[in-house]
């Protein structure tokens, strides 16, 4: 499968624990992003990198949440001191730029974090 | 925000064109249309884009109005497996790339055996 990966699928946490994620793109794609969604709604944009510069940051991006990606190929994101409202489907979208126009995104399955 | 407006959910009958509408009034001139999909337990999938012609893949079709206020995104012949919440989304094209997607909260569409 050549696909965007994310590991785990699931993680169930205690409330004040840390957690990272682990995202895995399309091999040749130089854009990796993250997006949280929470039930019911659409997902919403947290981060993204250009290979392992992180070019923007959500203001949802709060300081507990950390993301990298160093050499430009996988990215990890940490949430430290989990709170019960980081409850969220958390997922990654590799894209390849190409300048103007039209690419699109490629979504992974999502990590779905639980936090208790 | 999101500069969209979907109607919240659609039904459609096995093997009949599923047509998804889509509001966007306050497009500008260089933004464009896209649409993905998202099935349930999975991440959103691509579906198509358009600018101001009409679109048509392997997996839909996109009309664009003419004066590029609205769009329907139309399934030919709905199948079970399109089931799923459809995500309309205008976006302006970033000369340094990709820029990140902004979703609303989509129409999910039920498709009836």
């Amino acid at each position: 499968d050549t696909g965007v990966s994310q590991d785990p699928r699931h993680k169930i946490t205690k409330r004040g624990q840390n957690v990272t994620f682990r995202c895995d793109p399309i091999s040749e794609h130089n854009r990796l992003y993250w997006y949280r969604q929470t039930l019911g709604q659409g997902p919403e944009f947290l981060t993204y990198f250009q290979n392992e510069a992180q070019l923007e940051k959500s203001r949802l991006l709060s300081d507990r949440f950390s993301a990298e990606r160093p050499k430009g190929s996988f990215s990890t994101l940490e949430i430290q001191r989990t709170e019960q409202g980081d409850s969220a489907m958390y997922l990654c979208a590799s894209s390849l730029k190409l300048g103007l126009g039209s690419n699109e995104q490629f979504f992974g399955p999502g990590t779905r974090l639980t936090v208790l | 925000d999101a500069k969209t407006t979907q109607p919240p959910s659609m039904d459609c009958a096995e093997g009949r064109a599923a047509n998804l509408p889509c509001n966007h009034s306050t497009i500008s001139g260089n933004e464009y249309v896209y649409w993905y999909r998202q099935i349930h337990s999975q991440g959103p999938q691509y579906i198509i884009h358009g600018l101001k012609n009409n679109e048509t893949n392997e997996m839909a079709s996109l009309i664009i109005t003419e004066d590029r206020k609205s769009s329907t995104l139309i399934l030919p012949h709905a199948t079970l497996r399109d089931t799923a919440v459809y995500y309309c989304i205008v976006r302006l094209p970033s000369s340094s790339g990709n820029t990140p997607l902004v979703f609303g909260k989509g129409t999910r569409l039920s498709v009836i055996a």
